[in-house]
């Protein structure tokens, strides 16, 4: 079955420094990946989508990366700040049938002043 | 432009009674998904519609749960009777495409 593994459940990290956060999956290849942060008490807002033929997206301070041979995604925050502290998830979609996005657990970054 | 609106926030009940929540959608968005998060967990699909039609419930647990999106746009989803392992977040989200989906902000439900 479709698997989707985040790594870390919990990451700290020095003010200013990269945050790099790793999503894996196995038994099967989707057609895109997205990323979302989730703030506790509220849903999770969609930060970057990156597809099966890309290999690296950039918006701002994010850098997500899809390397489809080691069936990894990694996503980095540069130049890190405390409000970047929250729980970042990474969502997978098959490609095949419904729109059905299968989520990783999250990683939960904390940035230290 | 207004996000998903969801309501109650918060439900507090007693094993085997019944809740439901409701969800209106950004306007305009014909898909809408129902989510159950428990905690430390990621979301899981219940539930997808694309305007009235169901797309996917493969997951839903239907001796229980149900859901209905009646003329396309608000969404209710039930509970009837609810277990302790229910407890958790329920997040409706709603999509213009196929990639981008818009959460709205989650009813959490404790079963006692």
């Amino acid at each position: 079955s479709q698997k989707i593994e985040q790594n870390s459940e919990a990451l700290n990290i020095q003010e200013g420094k990269t945050a790099t956060l790793t999503c894996n999956y196995t038994n099967y290849s989707p057609a895109y990946l997205q990323w979302y942060r989730q703030d506790p008490g509220r849903g999770p807002v969609f930060l970057l989508l990156i597809r099966e033929n890309e290999k690296e997206k950039r918006k701002e301070r994010l850098k997500v990366t899809f390397d489809t041979t080691l069936k990894q995604s990694l996503f980095h925050i540069t130049a890190s700040q405390p409000a970047d502290s929250a729980t970042y998830l990474c969502a997978t979609y098959s490609g095949a049938g419904s729109y059905q996005l299968t989520f990783g657990k999250g990683t939960k970054l904390s940035v230290i002043p | 432009e207004a996000g998903v609106a969801q309501s109650p926030r918060y439900k507090i009940i007693e094993k085997r009674q019944s809740v439901a929540f409701w969800c209106n959608p950004i306007s305009g968005h014909a898909t809408l998904y129902w989510y159950q998060q428990i905690l430390g967990q990621g979301p899981k699909l219940l539930i997808q519609f694309q305007n009235n039609g169901v797309v996917d419930d493969s997951q839903l647990p239907k001796d229980r749960f149900s859901a209905e999106r009646l003329k396309g746009v608000d969404s209710t989803l039930k509970i009837q009777p609810a277990k302790l392992e229910d407890s958790a977040v329920y997040l409706c989200a709603s999509s213009f495409t196929s990639t981008e989906q818009f959460f709205g902000p989650g009813t959490r439900l404790t079963v006692l």
